[in-house]
């Protein structure tokens, strides 16, 4: 079955600190691929999307993934953490040949001042 | 701006109710998509649909059913509803194909059955 992974449930980080927070998923097909985030109290939000090119891709605020096809991996970075960016986030692979979004567990992230 | 609605953010229904959760977007996108939200247990996919009168189940279907009549009204509806559903839903539609593309999602509805 297609699932995806998410290794780290909870992160606490300071502010400054470095963020990664890992993503694999099991589909050996062709797929697009998404982080989406949650900030406490509203809705689901893009942060960013690989669907071809550049593995490397930027989304807003400053986050990056990069997108590592023979680990089945899509890991999200920011190199700097602010006390705002604390929230929820979800990976989620949507393979081409369902148009099926399937999403990670999530990952709670807590950054404190 | 609005581009999915969900048509209550708070719900209360009682136990064996039948409940109609509404979602309508205004984007002309043929997939939408209704999940539930868990603590520790992401989003996981109840029902989707790739056109119109066309549905399929996900992953956690049953107690569920879904209606979709127009394209851009998608309908999930708890025949009777039971406590284990309490839960946030969520609605999501994106435009189908491989292509650049993005899902957007309703604000959520929170759901209480007592």
């Amino acid at each position: 079955a297609q699932s995806v992974s998410q290794h780290n449930h909870h992160v606490i980080l300071s502010e400054a600190a470095s963020l990664e927070l890992g993503c694999n998923y099991s589909y050996g097909g062709t797929v697009n691929l998404f982080w989406y985030v949650q900030y406490p109290g509203q809705h689901l939000q893009l942060l960013l999307k690989y669907f071809s090119g550049d593995p490397l891709v930027k989304g807003i605020k400053g986050f990056e993934a990069e997108f590592i096809k023979s680990k089945f991996s899509f890991n999200l970075r920011k190199p700097s953490v602010q006390w705002s960016d604390t929230a929820e986030y979800f990976c989620a692979p949507m393979p081409h040949n369902t148009d099926k979004l399937i999403f990670g567990t999530g990952t709670r992230l807590q950054v404190f001042p | 701006d609005v581009k999915v609605t969900q048509s209550s953010r708070y719900l209360v229904k009682r136990t064996g109710e039948k409940v109609f959760l509404e979602c309508v977007q205004d984007m002309d996108h043929e997939n939408m998509f209704w999940y539930r939200q868990d603590p520790g247990l992401g989003l996981r996919l109840i029902y989707f649909s790739y056109d119109v009168k066309m549905k399929e189940k996900g992953d956690i279907p049953e107690g569920y059913s879904v209606s979709r009549e127009k394209k851009e009204r998608f309908s999930l509806i708890l025949e009777s509803a039971s406590t284990n559903q309490t839960s946030m839903y969520l609605c999501a539609s994106i435009q189908a194909g491989s292509g650049d593309t993005e899902a957007f999602f309703g604000q959520g509805t929170r759901l209480t059955v007592v």
